[in-house]
């Protein structure tokens, strides 16, 4: 069964401070893996989209990582910012079925000043 | 920069009506999509929709549901006949058909970005 996991569930950072995000993908074929921003009460933001050939990809201060080998990526945070606390959420496309996203239950991260 | 926009922004309706959920997507998009997401669970896809027709759909998409473009600028959800499990928030997405990307490299379909409104609260009593 296609699933994306997604660790840890939530975590607190001191404004200014760093933070990295952990995604395991089971969705096969892979067709390409996403980084959403979801704020409360809005829709999901694409922050970077990578395919089977990309190992990383930059957006400002998000940076993602995708391993498809060990299908495994990982979303960084640098100098984080009180209004990076949202919900982040990793999605998967299958190739076979590329409109089908399958998304994580996503991290809740919490910037504190 | 286009959005996409959805209405309305909640919904309250008893079990056993009809309700219709309207998007309008970004202009030059193509391709449509209706996702959902329960209270406290993930998104999950409902219906994807190009040319005119249905591309894909999920088992939750069962013959209560039905999508529509009425006209060049709405994308519609209808629930015939709502029941309690369908209360939910409801996501509108679009996308383009193509991307261009870093190095004008082209990206296909699959690639590119799905762009969501900011939801329609459906509340089932």
């Amino acid at each position: 069964k296609n699933q994306v996991e997604q660790s840890p569930q939530s975590l607190i950072i001191l404004e200014g401070k760093n933070c990295t995000l952990q995604c395991n993908y089971t969705v096969s074929p892979f067709s390409n893996l996403r980084w959403y921003k979801q704020d409360t009460g809005r829709g999901p933001v694409s922050l970077t989209i990578m395919t089977f050939s990309e190992n990383t990809k930059s957006n400002g201060r998000y940076t993602a990582t995708l391993d498809a080998d060990t299908k495994q990526s990982s979303l960084h945070i640098t100098a984080s910012q009180l209004s990076d606390s949202a919900s982040y959420i990793c999605v998967v496309s299958a190739d076979d079925s590329w409109g089908k996203l399958q998304f994580g239950a996503g991290t809740q991260v919490v910037v504190t000043p | 920069e286009p959005e996409v926009t959805q209405t309305p922004s909640h919904q309250v309706t008893q079990m056993g009506q009809e309700v219709i959920l309207r998007c309008v997507p970004i202009s030059n998009h193509l391709y449509f999509y209706w996702y959902r997401q329960i209270l406290g669970q993930k998104v999950e896809f409902l219906v994807s929709f190009y040319n005119n027709e249905i591309s894909e759909k999920s088992e939750i998409f069962d013959d209560q549901f039905s999508v529509e473009r009425p006209d060049g600028s709405n994308f519609t959800l209808k629930i015939r006949s709502t029941k309690l499990e369908d209360s939910a928030m409801y996501f509108c997405a679009s996308s383009e058909a193509e991307t261009i990307g870093e190095g004008g490299v082209t990206f296909a379909v699959q690639n590119s970005p799905l762009h969501f409104g900011n939801g329609t609260r459906l509340t089932v009593t």
